[in-house]
This record gives structure tokens, C-alpha cells and sequence, in this order.
């Protein structure tokens, strides 16, 4: 039931660069909600990477990086990494409820 | 180092009552509002409510009639229960942290979370 909707997967070799769209509608990101973006490696608890569709958290890398316009999001990767290889998720608001988008798994080739 | 913990029965069987517990060290749970969020194996995420130290919560429509979240400032714990589970209920359970001091907004965030804990629902 997840109301944003995101690519099931990406991937890219070591050191290219990588996007992950979030697409929402009218009543999350296009009506202004914050999007806020998290890394979950294997086996671990989901990491807060951007809040505030553009706010890194102290101590994640600035190959990280977020943006929005209109009913969408995304999230970039420049210079992949091995250890970039997880589970991306978007979160945002809408209607009373915090939602996430659907997932998308990062492959590193 | 903020850290969340979750804890409670792996087993929960169908029409029974899931209890989960999440214990917070290295802050005070009267500091912040805290989410509970599930994870069904394949699918994506879903907030299942968030309750502040006073007793305020909200909670998702889709579950608003079986579950109930409360804390326990005695013992820095939050807890959910959810009623009536069904296989559909079987998942990964997080608690989380909103990032405001004693504020909620729609702009919220959670960070830190727990590591989760998986309750399977049996018939």
C-alpha cells in the first residue's frame, strides 16, 4: 500500500554515479511535504541519509544527495562504492500518515 | 548513542494479541515522539503509529482499532500491541525516533531506529 512509488532496482559499476526516483502525487511531495531519504545494509537497521530532501546527516558522505521538484524525489550516488550495495527507501506525508515508498535495491556491479 | 531495542515473542498465533516492546538508551522517551513501523516480508514499509511520553498518539487508520502504543517513563520503554493478528500481521517491527524535542511535525523523520524484530503469525 505504499503510496510512493520507486524503482525495485539500480545498479552501476564501482565509481559511476547512480539516481533513485521516488515518485509520489498531489497529497505528499507535490503538496510541499518534506522528502526524506534511508540506507539499509543487510542485516541492519534502516540509516537516515537525507532529510529534508537535501540535509545530509553528520557523517554521511557527500556522495549522497537529494532533491525534489514537482511530485517527485530523487536520490543520487556519484563514485559507488561496494558498500553502497542496500535497500534505498523515500519517506514523506501524506493524508494524517508518514509514508514510504516502495523500495529499491542497489546493486554495485 | 541514542540505541532502540526491540523485544518480544517471535510467535504469534492468528487471533491472539502481538506485544513488542522497544527499550531507548542514551536519551529520555519524554524527550521526543516515537514511531512504531512494520515491514512485511516483500513489501515495503508502513507506519503503524507514534506516541509522545504524555500519553498523546495517532495512529494509522488501516490499524487505528487493534492497536494501542504506550510508554513507560519509569522504565524508558516504549510498547505496541496489536489484537486480532492475522498472518497479513507478520513482519519486521521497528520503533523509531521523530527528530523534534516534544514536537510532532508532518515533516518528521525517524532517526535513530532499532534494529527490528521479526513476529511471524501462525494459524
Amino acid at each position: 500500500q505504499s503510496v510512493l512509488t520507486q524503482p525495485p532496482s539500480v545498479s552501476g559499476a564501482p565509481g559511476q554515479r547512480v539516481t533513485i526516483s521516488c515518485t509520489g502525487s498531489s497529497s505528499n511531495i507535490g503538496a510541499g511535504y518534506d522528502v526524506h531519504w534511508y540506507q539499509r545494509l543487510p542485516g541492519t537497521a534502516p540509516k537516515l541519509l537525507i532529510s529534508g530532501n537535501t540535509n545530509r546527516p553528520s557523517g554521511v558522505p557527500d556522495r549522497f544527495s537529494g532533491s525534489r521538484s514537482g511530485t517527485s524525489a530523487s536520490l543520487a550516488i556519484t563514485g559507488l562504492q561496494a558498500d553502497d550495495e542496500a535497500d534505498y527507501y523515500c519517506q514523506s506525508y501524506d493524508s494524517g500518515l508518514y509514508v514510504f515508498g516502495t523500495g529499491t535495491k542497489v546493486t554495485v556491479l | 548513542q541514542v540505541q532502540l531495542q526491540e523485544s518480544g515473542p517471535g510467535l504469534v498465533k492468528a487471533s491472539e494479541t502481538l506485544s513488542l516492546t522497544c527499550t531507548v538508551s542514551g536519551d529520555s522517551i519524554t524527550n521526543s515522539y516515537w514511531s512504531w513501523i512494520r515491514q512485511p516480508p516483500a513489501k515495503g514499509l508502513e507506519w503503524i503509529g507514534y506516541i509522545y511520553y504524555t500519553g498523546s498518539t495517532k495512529y494509522n487508520p488501516s490499524l487505528k482499532s487493534r492497536v494501542t502504543i504506550s510508554a513507560d517513563t519509569s522504565k524508558n520503554q516504549l510498547s505496541l500491541r496489536l489484537s486480532f493478528v492475522t498472518a497479513a500481521d507478520t513482519a519486521m517491527y521497528y520503533c523509531a525516533r521523530h527528530p523534534y524535542f516534544g514536537m510532532i511535525t508532518t515533516g518528521d523523520w525517524f532517526d535513530p531506529w532499532g534494529q527490528g524484530t521479526l513476529v511471524t503469525v501462525s494459524s
